[in-house]
């Protein structure tokens, strides 16, 4: 009931088109849902987030869909770029034992952007 | 400022030896947490501190042995690892829900990690 799915494991996206990974989930504790990017090397870094009370949130390029019926959350990436490729881990979170909360991870999509 | 800091950045180490991973941050968080990523594979928790006291232990081996200083310092020593130790160890920070953050609290941010190996 702890996991978050999420698929695909990698995508290839030509310049200029439409990314879109998938997530689904189990534990109706979840009230938080981040989307991280991580490069090669780096640590990752918050890209943007929802919560369960909103249905869609857009920064950018970046598009979050949240189906809280379905237990479902996507992120889209209009206009792909060479530069977008990294690997997109999904995340849900809850209030842990204590005043600090607890993430739990998908397994990743490596996206590469090709020319 | 939203920088994590972690100090060294990559760390190569016997199985006999003893030494320790750093993490500094200057938001004011009053959260952190050690993660553990091998390749291909999100971040595994490891620890959670909250107001510099432990709240969860992962199940983690005794070899790892977290230590939270003050409110901006986050230390990891190591003792007597596995070559399958070997990974990026990262640590984290973010306010907590209690601390007036609210949800918000929820928002980790991650530092550049250390490249452990360990032979």
């Amino acid at each position: 009931q702890q996991q978050v799915k999420q698929s695909p494991q990698s995508l290839i996206v030509q310049k200029g088109g439409i990314s879109i990974i998938n997530c689904a989930y189990e534990n109706t504790a979840f009230d938080y849902f981040p989307w991280y990017q991580q490069f090669p090397g780096k640590g990752p870094a918050l890209l943007i987030a929802i919560r369960p009370d909103v249905s869609e949130k857009k920064e950018g390029r970046f598009t979050i869909s949240f189906n809280k019926s379905a237990k479902q959350f996507s992120l889209h990436i209009m206009d792909s770029q060479p530069g977008d490729s990294a690997t997109y881990f999904c995340a849900a979170s809850r209030l842990g034992p204590g005043p600090a909360s607890k993430l739990t991870f998908g397994t990743g999509t490596r996206l590469q952007v090709t020319l | 400022d939203t920088e994590v800091t972690q100090t060294p950045k990559h760390l190569v180490m016997g199985m006999t030896n003893k030494k320790s991973l750093k993490c500094e941050q200057h938001m004011g968080h009053r959260a952190m947490y050690w993660y553990k990523q091998k390749a291909k594979k999100p971040p595994e928790l490891m620890f959670v501190y909250s107001y510099e006291k432990l709240s969860i232990n992962e199940s983690v081996p005794s070899r790892f042995s977290p230590e939270c200083p003050n409110s901006s310092l986050l230390n990891l020593h190591l003792h007597a690892l596995q070559p399958e130790d070997s990974a990026l160890y990262l640590c984290a920070s973010s306010p907590t829900r209690t601390s007036g953050g609210g949800p918000a609290g929820d928002t980790q941010y991650f530092g550049p990690g250390t490249r452990l190996t360990v032979l």
